[in-house]
């Protein structure tokens, strides 16, 4: 069974910083790419960032990028999101999601979603 | 690619059918005759959970219930009889320009 469990969420000042962990369990971790996935209070979803499996390819949201930092360790089975410079609109749930990639990594759907970490800035 | 859902919001009689429409900014349609358009269902308090793929296909548990149709760049998800547990907010969700996706704003079902 696909397990994703976050933690790291907590408050934190406007110009603070906070690390988002992912510990994956129950499919082979490496050979699938990994996204953050947020959602603020009230509001709906918005995808933030992307890993390959292998680290080689990483991507941003326009409204992260130079700030957010994702990274994950194959060996630990687990994804991280080190958020810098953070301010009152980064305020939201964030969820670990597990990408199925197909057409060549080109396209692709999140299949699995784990039950979210809230990150409070204020 | 802008994803647009109507309405925004939606009460349902149990038992009655519901619809909901969502539109892309640019074809989902592919030159490998897929369409990347998914369907995701946020039940209160919880995670998003994967309904339909590739605009018709079931994920397996799925109700058969729940149908989603459509082509090209509008798409419709329709709930044949709605049960209490089908409360929830749906999402749709390109899947064409990974990993830059993006959803709809959510379509909110609610029980009369």
């Amino acid at each position: 069974e696909v397990q994703l469990v976050e933690s790291g969420g907590g408050s934190a000042q406007p110009g603070g910083s906070l690390r988002l962990s992912c510990a994956a369990g129950g499919f082979s971790f490496s050979t699938y790419s990994m996204s953050w996935v947020r959602q603020a209070p009230g509001k709906g979803l918005e995808w933030i960032s992307y890993v390959s499996g292998g680290s080689k390819a990483i991507y941003y949201a326009d409204s992260v990028k130079g700030r957010f930092t994702i990274s994950r360790d194959n060996a630990k089975n687990s994804l991280y999101l080190q958020m810098n410079s953070l301010t009152a609109g980064d305020t939201a749930i964030y969820y670990c999601t597990r990408v199925e990639a197909y057409g060549g990594n080109s396209r692709g759907y999140f299949d699995y979603w784990g039950q979210g970490t809230l990150v409070t800035v204020s | 690619i802008v994803m647009t859902q109507t309405p925004l919001s939606l009460s349902v009689t149990p038992g009655q059918p519901a619809s909901m429409s969502c539109k892309s900014s640019e074809s989902l349609l592919q030159r490998d005759g897929k369409t990347y358009l998914y369907w995701y269902l946020q039940k209160p308090g919880q995670s998003p959970q994967l309904l339909i793929y590739e605009v018709s296909s079931r994920v397996s548990g799925v109700s058969t219930r729940f149908g989603g149709r459509g082509s090209g760049t509008d798409f419709t998800l329709e709930i044949s009889r709605v049960e209490a547990e089908d409360v929830g907010i749906y999402y749709c969700m390109q899947g064409l320009q990974l990993p830059l996706i993006t959803f709809g704003q959510g379509t909110r079902l609610e029980i009369k």
